[in-house]
């Protein structure tokens, strides 16, 4: 079946720094999405992306929907505590519009 | 507006019996997603519901079920629990497969 392959797995950083995780499929998607999930919560969206090439931000946010259509970016810019969670990308599948996840990216900030 | 709700929270149940979980979606969304989340197996579609019908499945057993109301209420429900169905349901509303919104999920736990 179709697989997303996030990584890294996890990221430890210290604060101010940038970080920059992917997800890469060998299914092509529709649609791209990412998520952040803290404990106890549900994942909140963070960005969506509609067409392959295109490059969203939101805040220090940045996501690419790679040209293939098989891959995806999230960069977060100068880092603080509250982006310590888990960021999730999924995609949407063009066969079926079934959704599905990464196994996410848990990001550490070192104090 | 609202956001996602699900209820309840919390849940425990002994293998065996049977579980009803409720999500009511943000008002005017007519899609409805259901997801499993655990750690090992991260985020797994479960069956999508729009304007009452089933949509999509993922490939979970008959035990697991759902259904939507004419208010785009859904519920799912689990039959014969096992203790391999200890997770965190999660349900996601979107107007239709664009920017899902998830709730904060119904934790429930096999014993």
């Amino acid at each position: 079946g179709q697989q997303l392959n996030q990584s890294p797995q996890s990221m430890f950083i210290q604060e101010g720094e940038d970080v920059s995780m992917n997800c890469t499929s060998s299914s092509i998607f529709n649609t791209w999405l990412w998520y952040k999930q803290d404990p106890g919560e549900g994942p909140v969206l963070l960005i969506a992306l509609y067409k392959a090439g295109e490059l969203t931000s939101n805040g220090r946010l940045t996501a690419q929907f790679g040209i293939t259509r098989k891959d995806s970016f999230l960069n977060i810019s100068a880092s603080i505590p509250s982006d310590v969670g888990i960021y999730f990308c999924a995609g949407l599948t063009p066969r079926d519009d079934k959704i599905i996840f990464g196994k996410g990216t848990r990001l550490h900030i070192l104090p | 507006k609202a956001g996602v709700t699900q209820t309840p929270r919390y849940l425990i149940k002994t293998r065996g019996q049977q579980v009803t979980l409720s999500c009511s979606p943000i008002s005017g969304h007519r899609s409805v997603s259901w997801y499993q989340q655990t750690p090992g197996q991260g985020l797994q579609f479960l069956f999508e519901y729009f304007s009452e019908t089933q949509r999509n499945k993922g490939n979970f057993p008959g035990r697991f079920s759902g259904r939507q109301f004419s208010n785009s209420r859904s519920e799912m429900n689990v039959s014969t629990l096992e203790l391999g169905d200890s997770a965190l349901y999660l349900c996601a509303s979107s107007l239709d497969r664009e920017g899902y919104t998830f709730g904060s999920g119904t934790r429930l736990t096999v014993v």
